[in-house]
């Protein structure tokens, strides 16, 4: 069992529609991470979270340390939203989850 | 402003012709990773740099080498590239006293 686990693995949403990401984790961990990859592109971060929920622009994301669960949801998608989201946790290195592939169709 | 640098993005070679990829930083940051992505797949932790130490991925095959000279460059090498081998490669910086990574754009590495 991976210490990361997404969900779900693809994701394609009408532009406009409200999403949902999860990922759920199985370490102690310091800190937690949503990551953002265009197809062929590099790694931008999103988030950092240790606790509660941060919000920038239509990025939502929320973390739960007792029951060690995160959540990323966008408001209003939009096509240019289209990318593998990952959640990674801070174990000292990272440790990734599997990624979830979002396609915003217009 | 340009953060974290990977040279070359696109590096095509021959199966066994050795190759280098070069990653600079302009953060001053102390750790610096290697991470190989496979197709569809999350990235993978080669090794890192804690400073001039060098940590070694028990996992990570013999074929893969690291340099770091100094602070701001490190320098994955792959002595016999295998067509396994064929992968984004990243890099990515930390400061020690946070746990955020940056991450370079990557290199696609090619191996024919």
């Amino acid at each position: 069992k991976n210490e990361v686990e997404q969900s779900p693995q693809n994701l394609t949403a009408q532009e406009g529609e409200f999403i949902t990401i999860n990922c759920s984790y199985s370490v102690g961990i310091s800190a937690l991470h949503w990551l953002q990859q265009h197809p062929g592109g590099g790694i931008v971060s999103l988030f950092m979270l240790s606790s509660g929920k941060k919000k920038h622009g239509r990025l939502i994301a929320t973390i739960n340390i007792q029951e060690k669960h995160s959540s990323l949801h966008i408001t209003a998608s939009h096509p240019r939203d289209s990318a593998v989201y990952i959640c990674a946790v801070s174990v000292f290195d990272m440790r990734f989850g599997a990624g979830t592939r979002l396609t915003v169709k217009p | 402003d340009a953060m974290v640098i990977q040279n070359p993005r696109y590096q095509v070679t021959q199966f066994g012709k050795p190759v280098t990829l070069s990653c600079s930083q302009t953060l001053n940051h102390n750790v610096m990773y290697w991470y190989q992505q496979k197709s569809s797949q999350a990235p993978k932790l080669l090794f890192h740099y804690y400073d001039k130490d060098f940590n070694n991925e028990a996992d990570t095959p013999d074929n893969f080498q690291s340099r770091r000279p100094n602070t701001s460059f490190c320098f994955l090498d792959i002595r016999s590239p295998g067509l396994g081998d064929a992968a984004m490669y990243l890099c990515a910086t930390r400061m020690d006293s946070t746990d955020t990574q940056y991450f370079g754009p990557g290199t696609r590495l090619t191996v024919l």
